[in-house]
């Protein structure tokens, strides 16, 4: 969606960490998404976070908000070779979302 | 677990064809929806339904239709296919509710090339 924003590609070192941005432009957004699409499947939910919050931990992933820029990142800890796949951030619109154009995260050994 | 159940995996259809995609849950949601999915565009929203017999347009409507008669099937009907509508489709599916409507469980795609 022409409204979420993220680059398109990411390579990381296995057992390195992996942080991949997201901006979105709906301020009213009451949460937002990552989810990741493994090759050949569909898209699964990753972890969200309520926009009133400024960080979320779940195990070795790490989602920040910044509320004011309007920015919103993913981070992989010790990141694996199951870690690759493709990442779309995406925002709730009016009980729809809109998704980005999805980061493809390649896991290098 | 939800189950989100598309048809075929792989479609392959003549331009000016009528195709329909599929698409099935097993858990009673309420919402439905289809999105295609290209390279470097992400995933567009086709259309939607929050209830059977119910659709709503959502940001790509123009050359398809759809179908909600039963609670648990949503239809994607290509009414004369076109070249420019080779892509991937996914069918996703939510519970109804503030916090619930946006938590998508989707189906595996169905990868449609129009010759």
């Amino acid at each position: 969606g022409e409204d979420v924003e993220q680059s398109l590609f990411l390579s990381v070192r296995e057992g390195d960490s992996s942080v991949i941005n997201c901006t979105y432009t709906d301020s009213s957004s009451t949460y937002l998404y990552w989810y990741k699409q493994e090759p050949g499947a569909g898209l699964q939910l990753l972890t969200y976070i309520f926009s009133n919050m400024d960080m979320k931990q779940d195990q070795r992933l790490t989602v920040l908000l910044n509320k004011k820029d309007k920015h919103l990142s993913l981070r992989i800890a010790d990141t694996q070779t199951g870690d690759s796949a493709i990442y779309f951030c995406a925002e709730s619109m009016e009980y729809k979302l809109s998704f980005g154009a999805g980061t493809t995260v390649t896991v290098r050994a | 677990d939800v189950k989100v159940t598309q048809s075929s995996r792989y479609l392959v259809k003549r331009t000016g064809e009528k195709v329909f995609l599929e698409c099935v849950q097993d858990m009673d949601h309420e919402n439905m929806f289809w999105y295609r999915q290209d390279p470097g565009l992400g995933l567009r929203l086709i259309y939607f339904s929050y209830d059977v017999k119910m659709k709503e347009k959502g940001d790509i409507p123009e050359g398809y239709s759809v179908s909600r008669e039963k609670k648990e099937r949503f239809s994607l009907i290509l009414e004369s296919a076109s070249t420019n509508q080779t892509s991937m489709y996914l069918c996703a599916s939510s519970v109804q509710g503030a916090a619930t409507n946006e938590k998508l469980f989707f189906g595996s795609g169905t990868q449609l090339s129009v010759l």
